[in-house]
């Protein structure tokens, strides 16, 4: 089956730790994207990713890193400056030939706490 | 800015109908997109309009007016399952990221 997955779905840290998350899929998609999303809000986009090796910020990037070292993966970061990291964060993924009106494919999302 | 504005709850009943808006101040706009999400749940899209008019899917159908800045998705014989939040998400150019807006909750009564 095709899909994206996430792991895991809940995590725990400590305040001043980096956390990974990491985010795959095998739907052959070329664009990626990362968002956060807190309780009654919407999902706010933290980096996004077109093309392998090429990623760009999104509107809440201060505090997070990305890498995109292959078309499969897309893992982020959670560094130690990002003040309020605790909230759930949903990965996704488009065919990538247009990012304005490809369908967005979401995985099943891991929700951070930091203690 | 960018804006997207939803109402932030609708409540309806099984069996009837319910309408939830969108309205959109944006730069530019390529299209309106809703996507649906369970609780706890990844979202799910739902519909796009790039042009105006009502585009139908099965008990779901969405509405688009480009000179209003408006939007609807039109939810009908509501079922308990239908108990999400719904967001609608704008294209503001061409190639550029979409944009969320912050969901309505729908509650479904019995």
């Amino acid at each position: 089956d095709g899909g994206i997955t996430q792991s895991p779905k809940y995590l725990f840290r400590k305040e001043g730790q980096n956390v990974t998350l990491s985010c795959e899929q095998n739907l052959n998609h070329d664009a990626m994207y990362w968002y956060r999303q807190d309780p009654g809000q919407g999902l706010r986009l933290i980096y996004y990713s077109q093309i392998v090796n090429d990623f760009q910020k999104g509107d809440i990037a201060e505090g997070y890193s990305v890498s995109r070292e292959k078309k499969e993966s897309f893992p982020l970061t959670v560094t130690s400056a990002q003040k309020n990291p605790t909230a759930f964060y949903l990965c996704a993924s488009s065919m990538g030939g247009r990012i304005s009106t490809d369908t967005q494919y979401f995985g099943p999302g891991t929700r951070l706490t930091v203690l | 800015g960018q804006s997207l504005e939803q109402p932030s709850e609708v409540t309806a009943v099984e069996g009837a109908i319910v309408q939830m808006n969108c309205t959109y101040q944006t730069s530019g706009f390529y299209g309106l997109s809703w996507y649906q999400q369970h609780d706890g749940g990844a979202p799910t899209f739902l519909s796009y309009n790039a042009l105006d008019g009502l585009e139908e899917t099965g008990r779901f159908s969405s509405f688009l007016s480009r000179s209003d800045s408006y939007g609807y998705l039109l939810l009908q014989e509501l079922q308990m399952k239908d108990s999400a939040s719904y967001f609608c998400a704008v294209s503001p150019n061409r190639d550029d990221k979409i944009i969320f807006g912050k969901g309505t909750r729908l509650h479904i009564l019995p």
